[in-house]
C-alpha cells in the first residue's frame, strides 16, 4: 500500500511567521501534490511536483513556495502566514501518467493549520 | 470559475438501498475522472476511476458512469452500508503529464439504520 505521511496532524502558528509542513511517501512516485481543503470549497490544488528540484503553480499559489530536494519528500512553505491561511493541508502523490496510463493520487491524512 | 461541481452537499439513504452521488463538469479537456471517500481526520481515499473511453466502471458495490456529451458523472453504491457514511469528492484531470486534478465541493453522505 502506498504511504503518504505528513509530519504533523496539528499545528498552531502565529501570523508572520514561516511555516514549514512536510510530506513524505514511500512508494517512489514521480508526482507530488500540495492541496488545502475549506469547507464548501473542496480541495484545491496549492503547488505540484512531477521530479526532483521541479515544481509547478497550482490554482491557489500566492502565499506559499515548496521544495523538493528528494524525491520523496514534498515541503510546503508559508513564507509569512497569515489568518487566511488557516485550512486543512493534504499531500498526495501519484506515479507518472506516460508510463503506467492514469493513474490516482494518494493522500496523506492532512494537517490541520491554526494561524493566530 | 468551479469547473467540477457537486451540486447537492449532502444526502441521506437508508441502509440497504441505492446511494447516487453526482457530479457534473465544464472543461471538456478533462478526460479522467474519480471519486474519492473521506472521513473525518483522514486523509481522500481512492474508491474508483474511469477515463472518458468508457461510459461505465464497476467494483464491487461501486459503480462510476460517465455521460460525455452531459458533462456529468455519477457514482452508484449499491446496497449503502453505514460504513459508506463520509465525505465524496469527484475530481478530473486532463490528458497531461502530471494529471492535475480538480476537485468538487464534495458531498456528505449519510447512510441511516
Amino acid at each position: 500500500d502506498v504511504k503518504v505521511t505528513q509530519s504533523s496532524r496539528y499545528l498552531v502558528k502565529r501570523t508572520g511567521e514561516k511555516v514549514f509542513l512536510e510530506c513524505v511517501q514511500d512508494m517512489d512516485h514521480e508526482n507530488m501534490f500540495w492541496y488545502r481543503q475549506d469547507p464548501g470549497l473542496g480541495l484545491r490544488l496549492i503547488y505540484f511536483s512531477y521530479d526532483v528540484k521541479m515544481k509547478e503553480k497550482g490554482d491557489i499559489p500566492e502565499g506559499y513556495s515548496v521544495s523538493r530536494e528528494k524525491k520523496e519528500r514534498f515541503s510546503l512553505i508559508l513564507e509569512s502566514a497569515s489568518t487566511n491561511q488557516t485550512s486543512m493541508y493534504l499531500c498526495a502523490s501519484s506515479l507518472p501518467m506516460g508510463l503506467y496510463g492514469n493513474q490516482p493520487q494518494h493522500f496523506g491524512d492532512g494537517t490541520r493549520l491554526s494561524i493566530l | 470559475d468551479q469547473q467540477v461541481k457537486q451540486n447537492s452537499p449532502s444526502l441521506s439513504v437508508q441502509e440497504g438501498r441505492i446511494s447516487i452521488l453526482n457530479c457534473d463538469y465544464t472543461n471538456s479537456m478533462f478526460d479522467y475522472f474519480l471519486w474519492y471517500k473521506k472521513y473525518p481526520a483522514e486523509g481522500p481515499t481512492f474508491l474508483i476511476s474511469i477515463s472518458s473511453i468508457k461510459d461505465k466502471n464497476e467494483d464491487g458495490r461501486f459503480t462510476v458512469f460517465l455521460n460525455k456529451s452531459a458533462k456529468h458523472l455519477s457514482l452508484h453504491i449499491v446496497p449503502s452500508q453505514p460504513g459508506d457514511s463520509a465525505v465524496y469528492f469527484c475530481a478530473a484531470s486532463p490528458f497531461q503529464g502530471a494529471q492535475k486534478l480538480v476537485f468538487g465541493q464534495g458531498t456528505r453522505l449519510t447512510i441511516n439504520p
